[in-house]
């Protein structure tokens, strides 16, 4: 069993629609939450950073994290054709060293 | 503006053949990362380095080895090529702990 599942995809929503992304863990060490968004051909750029539990927003997007069923979520609200792109989430905890554990990551199509 | 910078951003290469793929950060951060991005897989760590002189072996070091000789620099050496290892190679460097700034890619092809 992988420590980070997510699936890949793809999801392809309509313009304007509210997407929701999804990971599950398995290692109750995490601590830190993240979700990277990747266009293609490009590396990928830290999008939402949560510590521990709880809900945070940005604008559109608001990152949730359940540490107890261990499942952490993003969700974006007025989908745009500009959020066409692969979504990772991503998890480390303060022990076993610097390790940033990544999902595959979620393709998602945003259509106009 | 946060700045990681990998030098080659598409190479082809033969079997057998040394390859050095080099990755500069402009934001003096201590730790840096190699990581190996392949369909269905996500990113694999490579190995990272969280001081100058200083590695740790990730999940997935067979067959490369890194060298940081300077603290903005981190390169990832594969002494012999080979066609499985034909791949996305991901630099990033973090100051605080977990948040990664990722350069843009360096697209290797193993012939």
């Amino acid at each position: 069993q992988k420590e980070v599942e997510q699936d890949p995809g793809p999801l392809s929503v309509p313009e304007g629609a509210i997407v929701s992304l999804n990971c599950t863990y398995s290692n109750s060490a995490f601590q830190y939450f993240m979700w990277y968004r990747q266009y293609s051909r490009k590396g990928p750029e830290l999008l939402m950073y949560t510590y521990s539990s709880g809900n945070k927003e940005d604008g559109r997007f608001t990152a949730q994290v359940d540490k107890s069923s261990k499942y952490i979520s993003l969700f974006i609200r007025d989908s745009q054709p500009s959020d066409s792109a692969t979504y990772l989430c991503a998890m480390s905890a303060t022990t076993g060293g610097f390790k940033t554990i990544f999902g595959a990551g979620t393709r998602l199509f945003v259509k106009a | 503006d946060v700045k990681v910078t990998q030098s080659s951003r598409y190479l082809v290469k033969r079997t057998g053949e040394k390859v050095f793929l080099e990755c500069v950060q402009d934001m003096d951060h201590e730790n840096m990362f190699w990581y190996r991005q392949d369909p269905g897989l996500g990113l694999r760590l490579i190995y990272f380095s969280y001081d100058v002189k200083m590695k740790e072996k990730g999940d997935i070091p067979e067959g490369y080895s890194v060298s940081r000789e300077k603290k903005e620099r981190f390169s990832l050496i594969l002494e012999s090529a080979s066609t499985n290892q034909t791949s996305m190679y991901l630099c990033a460097s973090s100051l605080l702990f977990g948040e990664l700034f990722f350069g843009e890619g360096s697209r290797l092809t193993v012939l």
